[in-house]
Order: structure tokens, then C-alpha cells, then sequence
């Protein structure tokens, strides 16, 4: 069956760095575009990036532009996140998602918690 | 960045109906989508393109999105309904996916 599971959450201190992933199985995950989306305590959904199918065309949110950098490898199916300069505002739980090209999200990871503290 | 404004909360008795709005300026003139999100789960796509439904969705979840309100409605409401629901469209505009605030669905 379809799973996406991320994984490289934890601990870190402000202004630290960290580098999330995402495992995907169960489709053909090199023709999905995928993104990033957060969940902090008690907030609503965030969208952070996506990133085309081929990574020829990269968004971001204003929240995180020039501190996150989302790639992917299609022959390991893997979406990854690098996270830097990180503040205690970006705690939350990551979450990756992918969708076939359309304006809306096919499948769903159950996300990995990060937590920005000293 | 902003966000598309539901209510926090809907309280509904099994077998009524629950409606869910999504509200935003025109939001009429987008496609807008909605999850289910259980306790401890990921999201699932029950509507997408305002009113259709994916395969395995129930046809008891419907969706609707004119002016400035979209709307889920659940019909004949049960307890596995009970779950936090939200909204999503992409903003052509920006190329950036908005969610709405999330609804939390009680089942009485």
C-alpha cells in the first residue's frame, strides 16, 4: 500500500540545522510533484514547499525561503528537507505530501516532530 | 501568507448533517479540496475540485463552492466522522497551497 514516512526529527537548539526525509512506497513516486507541509501545537496546516516531479521547478512559502531547501532523489524515493537557521517558531510537526501534478495532495506522510529550543 | 478562515468547531448528533464552510474572498472562482484527519492519523482526500469525490470516499461527504463560502457537508453522520477537518486550494497567484484553519467534527 501507498506510504510515505518521514523521518530525521528531534531536538535542536536556535539556529541550528537538521535535514528531514521522506520514504515513499507503494506508487511510482518519481511522477508525483511532493511538498512540505508543518503542523505547529495547537495551529493550523502551514505549507512550506513542493517541488516538481523532475525538480525543475521549486516553490516556497515566505516562512521559510532562504533557511529551508527541499530536494529530492527519484531513484531512492526520497524527498528530503534541509533546515537551517532554525528559530523556536518552526517547531512543529513535518509532514510530506504528494500530488500527481494537480492542485491537490493524493497521499499524506504521518510527519515528523521537530522541536526548536535551548 | 494567509489562510482560509472555518469554524473551530461543529458539534453534530449521529445521523444529522454537518456542514463545514471555507471562507475567502471569490473563493468560488478556485478549487478548493477537503481532509479528514483522524487522531494520530494522516490526512485523507474525501473531496477535491469542490465537489468531487475520490475513490473508496463515502457519497455520504459532498462538497460545494460558490462566492465567498465553500462548504463539506457530511450527511448521515456517524462516530468514525469524528475528526478534524480542513480545507486547501493552490493560489495561482502566488503558486502556493493555503490551508483553511481546520474544524474539529464532534460526534454527540
Amino acid at each position: 500500500q501507498v506510504q510515505l514516512v518521514e523521518s530525521g526529527g528531534g531536538l535542536v537548539k536556535p539556529g541550528g540545522s537538521l535535514r528531514l526525509s521522506c520514504k515513499a512506497s507503494g506508487f511510482t513516486f518519481s511522477d508525483y510533484d511532493m511538498s512540505w507541509i508543518r503542523q505547529a501545537p495547537g495551529k493550523g496546516l502551514e505549507w512550506l514547499s513542493k517541488i516538481s516531479f523532475s525538480s525543475t521547478t521549486i516553490y516556497y512559502a515566505d516562512s521559510v525561503k532562504g533557511r529551508f531547501t527541499i530536494s529530492r532523489d527519484n531513484a531512492k524515493n526520497s524527498l528530503y528537507l534541509e533546515m537551517s537557521n532554525l528559530r523556536p517558531e518552526d517547531t512543529a510537526v513535518y509532514s510530506c505530501a504528494a500530488d500527481y501534478d494537480r492542485d491537490y495532495f493524493d497521499f499524506w506522510g504521518q510527519g515528523t516532530l521537530v522541536t526548536v529550543a535551548s | 501568507s494567509y489562510v482560509l478562515t472555518q469554524p473551530p468547531s461543529v458539534s453534530v448528533a449521529p445521523g444529522q448533517t454537518a456542514r463545514i464552510t471555507c471562507m475567502e474572498d471569490n473563493i468560488g472562482s478556485k478549487s478548493v479540496h477537503w481532509y479528514q484527519q483522524k487522531l494520530g492519523q494522516a490526512p485523507v482526500l474525501v473531496v477535491h475540485d469542490d465537489s468531487d469525490r475520490p475513490s473508496g470516499i463515502s457519497e455520504r461527504f459532498s462538497g460545494a463552492n460558490s462566492g465567498n463560502t465553500a462548504t463539506l457537508t457530511i450527511t448521515r453522520v456517524e462516530a468514525g466522522d469524528e475528526a478534524d477537518y480542513f480545507c486547501q486550494l493552490w493560489e495561482t497567484t502566488s503558486d502556493h497551497h493555503v490551508f483553511g484553519t481546520g474544524t474539529k467534527v464532534t460526534v454527540l
